[in-house]
């Protein structure tokens, strides 16, 4: 079982449209959260961290199920610009890293 | 916040030419760089951990040898693939630890093309 996973989709939603992705984890040891997304050929942008109470910034809501290990993103009101590739990142503390193979997000006109 | 600069951006090169990266975090001090490659379509996959004055850490299926990692100072780290083939094209991407450890920072990456 890899150590990260998610929906590679392609996702592709309407524009004003809610759209939700989830990552399993299967380390329990896992400390720190991430949603990074990245544009083609481009490097990943910090999108968000995820925290076990859950947080919210603008369209964008990030909540962390540690019983279940999976993380979770939504994103309402879907625009243009949204789309990408969101990646899943988990750490163990420190500097061990692990990206999940990501889930690629296409919103139409 | 901080900045890793990575440059080139792109790189064409003739089979069996060895190609250099760099990496440079410009406001702060990184002690460990993260090297990764990524194939179309596919995640970041870490090739090496690039820690300063001492040995990079390869991941399983990296080759040292074909990869030279060095990371002489607190601002840089350097990636050269020897002996370059077209199975080595990718994208390569350079991050660092921020201050707290706790989020990665990337450089813009390097699209490698071997003819």
């Amino acid at each position: 079982r890899k150590e990260v996973e998610q929906d590679p989709g392609p996702f592709n939603v309407p524009e004003g449209a809610t759209v939700a992705f989830n990552c399993t984890y299967s380390n329990s040891a896992s400390q720190s959260f991430f949603w990074y997304r990245q544009d083609c050929r481009k490097e990943p942008k910090l999108l968000m961290s995820v925290y076990s109470s859950g947080n919210e910034d603008g369209r964008f809501t990030a909540q962390l199920n540690r019983a279940s290990q999976y993380i979770s993103l939504l994103i309402r009101d879907s625009k243009l610009s949204d789309s990408a590739t969101y990646l899943c990142v988990v750490t163990q503390g420190g500097q061990n890293f692990v990206f999940g193979p990501g889930t690629r997000l296409s919103v139409l006109p | 916040g901080a900045v890793v600069s990575q440059h080139p951006s792109w790189v064409i090169c003739k089979s069996g030419t060895s190609v250099k990266i760099e990496c440079r975090s410009l406001d702060f001090q990184a002690t460990t760089m993260f090297w990764y490659r990524q194939f179309p379509k596919q995640s970041l996959m870490l090739m090496a951990t690039s820690n300063e004055g001492s040995k990079a850490t390869y991941e399983q299926g990296v080759e040292k040898d074909k990869f030279l990692i060095n990371h002489a100072s607190l601002t840089l780290s350097t990636l050269t693939v020897t002996s370059a083939h077209p199975e080595d094209s990718s994208f390569y991407i350079c991050s660092a630890d921020g201050r707290n450890n706790e989020k990665l920072f990337f450089g813009s990456g390097t699209q490698l093309s071997v003819l």
